[in-house]
């Protein structure tokens, strides 16, 4: 059982790259998201999905595009990085049980955009 | 709209020292309360929380946590930090509207350093 895992762990982009960094989770949790972490602003979501085929804007989604396929994936896509995307990127799952759900976290990807 | 304040960002301690961290949240309706850690270089993982029931709980490593709803408090305690308690952490919170959002709300997290 792996939880939530991330692909990449690291990566490095150039200005007007584009990307898009996976997030699985073998626990068959309805609920995905995508985080963001930045130095003196904690966490802010950029997206979620609350089940296979949808997804929603948070807080932070300008820029960045998901998609959720499959229950267990959840992808964040950049079309065109830009420096002010360098951070570092965790994924979330949590499952469906009345409003008290723990979110399980992967380790993160750290993304820095030239 | 919902929001989480945690009203110390660097705290640093030496062992043995208790420990104090606040959160404040502002929603009026049912929430359920959350704190996270982040170990250096770690994910982030639960460390407590509450949706019912007694006011009062406690989580892994010796932490516990009060939510006093007249307060919109839910602050976290520890009363002799240990050197592997440096990290950050994070009180989160679900407030429940019209359209029941499953959305936490985050504060900016606190940093905890430990001197051993």
């Amino acid at each position: 059982n792996a939880g939530v895992t991330q692909t990449p762990k690291f990566r490095v982009l150039k200005t007007g790259q584009s990307m898009t960094l996976l997030c699985a989770q073998d626990m068959n949790h309805e609920y995905m998201y995508w985080y963001r972490q930045d130095p003196g602003m904690g966490l802010r979501l950029i997206h979620y999905s609350v089940g296979e085929g949808t997804t929603a804007k948070g807080e932070v989604p300008d820029g960045y595009n998901v998609s959720r396929l499959k229950k267990q994936n959840f992808l964040l896509g950049l079309e065109s990085a830009a420096p002010s995307q360098t951070s570092v990127y965790f994924c979330a799952s949590s499952p469906y049980s009345g409003g008290a759900e723990t979110q399980y976290f992967g380790p993160g990807t750290r993304l820095l955009v030239l | 709209a919902q929001s989480v304040s945690q009203h110390n960002h660097h705290v640093i301690l030496s062992e043995a020292a208790s420990l104090e961290l606040g959160c404040n949240y502002s929603y009026g309706g049912t929430v359920n309360l959350f704190w996270y850690v982040q170990y250096p270089g770690q994910h982030l993982q639960l460390l407590l929380k509450y949706f019912s029931g007694d006011p009062l709980v406690k989580g892994i490593k010796g932490f516990e946590a009060e939510f006093i709803k007249s307060k919109f408090s839910f602050n976290l305690r520890k009363p002799s930090v240990q050197w592997s308690d440096t990290a950050e952490y994070f009180c989160a919170v679900n407030g429940f509207n019209a359209g029941n959002n499953r959305k936490l709300i985050w504060g900016l997290g606190t940093s905890l350093a430990v001197n051993p």
